[in-house]
């Protein structure tokens, strides 16, 4: 399976403290997409990062990408209660729209 | 601007049954992808349409098919519904289905229950 794998899958943490997020993935990607969703809805698009890039921000977002390691970390600094959800990464194999997502990070944020 | 839009949002249906989702996908993007996701798990790609041909398809059984319309939505069909067919079912769109390093845009998504 080409499905990516992140870690932790469970992450419980205070309020203003920070989270990371780590995700691996199979082979040579496009780019790699980190998406969040609450409760169970539709995915929110956070951040996009190209296989030629190695660092990108985004307000309290910052996302790594290692090509020689095939992994990616999503950190989130100053965490509020809003931010509990569950985060997934989504790699884009090839030139088509195809998204190989991982198996996602719940993240619970304690006020 | 409106943003990609599914219907239903819950549907329940019982084994055997057919079932049709749709979606809307947001105004100018001419590629429409659909997920399952299992809960638990991260979404499954099923099929992608772009300016409505088929560019791409996962790996589930033929009971599943989906067709783009002239207007870009698009429909996806599931027949003899299986128990383990109970997932949210997740419409993504964008403008030119990947071919450039674009954002996928995801709808709120339809919630089917197979008793």
């Amino acid at each position: 399976s080409q499905q990516g794998e992140e870690d932790p899958q469970a992450l419980s943490i205070q309020e203003g403290e920070n989270a990371t997020m780590n995700c691996s993935y199979k082979t040579s990607i496009n780019n790699l997409q980190w998406y969040r969703q609450n409760s169970g809805r539709g995915l929110v698009h956070l951040i996009l990062i190209r296989s030629n890039e190695r660092e990108k921000h985004s307000g309290r977002l910052r996302v790594t990408l290692d090509t020689s390691k095939k992994s990616s970390s999503l950190l989130i600094t100053a965490s509020r209660a809003a931010d509990t959800a569950s985060y997934f990464c989504a790699a884009l194999y090839n030139q088509g729209g195809k998204l190989i997502f991982g198996q996602g990070t719940e993240l619970s944020v304690k006020p | 601007d409106a943003g990609v839009t599914q219907s239903p949002t819950h549907l329940i249906k019982t084994r055997g049954q057919h079932v049709t989702l749709r979606c809307s996908p947001i105004s100018g993007h001419k590629s429409v992808s659909w997920y399952q996701q299992v809960l638990g798990q991260g979404p499954q790609f099923i099929f992608q349409y772009y300016e409505k041909e088929e560019r791409g398809r996962g790996n589930f059984p033929d009971r599943f098919s989906a067709r783009q319309f002239p207007n870009y939505s698009s429909e996806l069909n599931v027949n003899a519904l299986l128990l383990g067919d109970s997932a949210l079912y997740l419409c993504a769109s964008s403008w030119a289905g990947g071919r450039t390093q674009e954002t996928q845009y995801f709808g709120p998504g339809t919630r089917l229950l197979v008793l």
